[in-house]
């Protein structure tokens, strides 16, 4: 049972557009999101977070937003870069000291010039 | 910056053969974790561990092992290679959650491998 969707599996944007990737989760337990970037044969890298007292959380073009009542979170980019391309994943914490996390699919995301 | 380095960026390995997969952090942090990624399946977590000597079962752990002997190391066995484990696998790190709200979790590069 996926915990943590990513519906859309890509997205093509024009560069200086908006970017929103979405995800949905199902344990209303998880109390804390992340965004992870991920470029082809490199690690994903850390993006940004958001804890489950919050509602929007921003840092320079990045911002994500989470709806408890409907278990979703988005992410939004603004103004989307070329270098912006690569695949994001979502993942969500259930708390705990250990800090497992649990990631989506991913979404390809395309940005073109 | 949190440093994680894995051993090998790719590897080809034979059906049967015992595989070592090794991953070293530099920030001194509790937790380290194995996941392997695959196509349309995302990030899924393989083992991971909290403390020296500690390991837990993520969510597929068969025909996996692992050994954490010092904090900063923390080592993926393949008992006996299969085809079904060609994959790229990758080691993260992090702070525990005791340290504030949750703790993102710091990739390595990854591990390109292939079992024939």
């Amino acid at each position: 049972d996926q915990q943590v969707k990513q519906n859309s599996p890509s997205l093509s944007v024009q560069e200086g557009r908006i970017s929103i990737l979405n995800c949905d989760y199902t344990n209303s337990m998880f109390d804390y999101f992340l965004w992870y970037k991920k470029y082809p044969a490199e690690g994903p890298t850390f993006l940004i977070s958001i804890s489950s007292i919050k509602d929007k959380n921003e840092d320079g073009r990045f911002t994500v937003f989470l709806n408890k009542s409907a278990k979703h979170l988005s992410l939004h980019i603004v103004p989307s870069q070329p270098g912006d391309s690569a695949v994001y994943f979502c993942a969500a914490s259930p708390g705990g000291a250990t800090n497992k996390l649990i990631f989506g699919t991913g979404t390809l995301l395309a940005v073109q010039p | 910056d949190v440093k994680v380095t894995q051993s090998s960026r790719y590897l080809v390995k034979r059906t049967g053969e015992k595989v070592f997969l090794e991953c070293v952090q530099d920030m001194d942090h509790e937790n380290m974790f194995w996941y392997r990624q695959d196509p349309g399946l995302g990030l899924r977590l393989i083992y991971f561990s909290y403390d020296v000597k500690m390991k837990e079962k993520g969510d597929i752990p068969e025909g996996y092992s692992v050994s954490r002997e010092k904090k900063e190391r923390f080592s993926l066995i393949l008992e006996s290679a299969s085809t079904n484990q060609t994959s790229m696998y990758l080691c993260a790190s992090s702070l525990p959650t005791g340290w504030g709200w949750g703790q993102p979790q710091h990739f390595g590069d990854g591990t390109r491998l292939s079992i024939l």
